[in-house]
């Protein structure tokens, strides 16, 4: 079973516009992260929070986690066109971190 | 660097043939891990290793084999294959070290099995 959980599966929003994702997860975590996949590609790397934080930046990104709820989000602030993709969360299958267990993603389209 | 690469990019097989997806890392990364994603789906974990030598299973290992004979190359076999793996599969790599959880993944494999 996957671990994480995003909402809402599909997003459609206006260039200019902020995005918001969520992904609920079932177990306590060291970290969580963020990645984005581009239709047909691999998969990026965005951020990683880790359980002591509750907030972190990146450029136009803005990821916040509450361990109490099992919860993060992914704010994505003016929306352009490229940012078009999918994107999941992620947590470490055990301690060490040697792999991850990922949620189905949301699907976001940005037109302009 | 290379990063990862995963060979062959696209491949069509029957039912019941074997293969062997390859994927290398030229970073010297510890960690390593195969991942198989269905339309729709996120990812999901097939097996990973911590090192040569070492691999465990994932969330979905059934059908699927793998061995770790150098830090570089992490080999996926399909033993007999069969549409459900139809997928496309992707390799992640990432270094031990607790201060850096980024995996670094490959372009893909597309397989369709017929």
């Amino acid at each position: 079973s996957q671990q994480g959980e995003e909402d809402p599966q599909a997003l459609s929003i206006q260039e200019g516009e902020n995005a918001t994702m969520n992904c609920s997860y079932k177990t306590s975590i060291n970290n969580l992260q963020w990645y984005r996949q581009n239709s047909g590609r691999g998969l990026v790397h965005l951020i990683l929070i880790r359980s002591n934080e509750r907030e972190k930046h990146s450029g136009r990104l803005r990821v916040t986690l509450d361990t109490s709820k099992k919860s993060s989000s992914l704010l994505i602030t003016a929306s352009r066109a490229a940012d078009t993709a999918s994107y999941f969360c992620a947590t470490d299958v055990n301690q060490a971190g040697t792999a991850l267990i990922f949620g189905k993603g949301t699907t976001l389209s940005v037109s302009s | 660097n290379a990063g990862v690469t995963q060979t062959p990019k696209f491949q069509v097989l029957k039912t019941g043939q074997s293969m062997t997806l390859q994927c290398a890392q030229d970073m010297n990364h510890e960690y390593m891990s195969w991942y198989r994603q269905d339309p729709g789906m996120g990812l999901r974990l097939i097996h990973y290793s911590v090192g040569a030598g070492i691999t465990d299973q994932g969330e979905v290992p059934n059908g699927y084999n793998v061995s770790r004979s150098t830090t570089e190359d992490f080999p996926l076999r399909l033993l007999s294959a069969a549409p459900s793996q139809t997928s496309v599969y992707f390799c992640a790599s990432r270094p031990d070290s607790y201060s850096y959880n980024e995996q670094f993944f490959g372009p893909g494999t597309r397989l369709t099995v017929l």
